[in-house]
């Protein structure tokens, strides 16, 4: 079975600065979806970033960007420029081809 | 266009009551997910469902949870005889075609049994 680990329970950054959160995945599968997820006080579930396992290249979204290492199965998530918005529980997610499987989550904070 | 939508919002219950959480999921979106997230933890799946293909209900917790969904649309989550560790903040997403694609979540119900 697919497992995913958030080893950072709560991080916390400065307005401005980069801050990365850590996610390692455990599958036998060789193709397959990750993604990262931001969840505010409000509980709506945002997709922040999705990267295709097939694709060495890592994905970007404006300020937010991965370093994804499938040999090492980990699959990090750096948010550059932080802002107070940012602030929100952020869930890495695997999917193959059946359910989404999530971490437990990482709780950011952001302070001015 | 409009997102996910889940009623109620909020829901108590006495423990023994039976309760149905509703999602109505994006329209064209074929597939749909349940999660349940309780304090402090992750999402856990629940079931899915993908067009008129039968539901993978493997994350269903006991049998007294069961989910339906009607003309590929609007779903209910029922909670049969509640417990008070069934809850949680219950989620509902729907996306196209495939679970590798972005999943839209829904504000979700908060269920709580006493």
């Amino acid at each position: 079975a697919q497992t995913v680990t958030q080893s950072q329970p709560e991080m916390s950054v400065q307005e401005a600065e980069t801050v990365t959160l850590s996610c390692t995945y455990d599958t036998s599968e060789s193709d397959y979806y990750l993604f990262w997820y931001k969840q505010p006080p409000s509980r709506q579930m945002i997709l922040v970033i999705r990267q295709e396992a097939y694709k060495q290249q890592n994905a970007t979204e404006n300020r937010f960007s991965v370093n994804f290492q499938k040999a090492a199965k980990s699959f990090s998530l750096k948010i550059s420029d932080s802002q107070l918005g940012d602030a929100a529980m952020y869930f890495c997610a695997y999917s193959g081809f059946q359910k989404l499987v999530f971490g437990t989550g990482t709780r950011l904070l952001v302070s001015p | 266009g409009a997102g996910v939508s889940q009623s109620p919002s909020n829901k108590v219950t006495e423990k023994g009551k039976d309760v149905e959480l509703r999602c109505d999921p994006i329209s064209g979106h074929t597939a749909l997910y349940w999660y349940r997230q309780s304090l402090g933890q992750g999402l856990e799946f629940l079931i899915y469902f993908q067009g008129n293909s039968a539901p993978d209900k493997s994350g269903l917790p006991s049998d007294r949870f069961s989910a339906e969904r009607t003309g590929g649309s609007v779903s209910t989550l029922t909670i049969q005889r509640t417990q008070q560790e069934d809850s949680a903040v219950y989620l509902c997403a729907s996306s196209f075609s495939g679970v590798y694609n972005e999943q839209f979540f829904g504000p979700g119900t908060r269920l709580t049994v006493l």
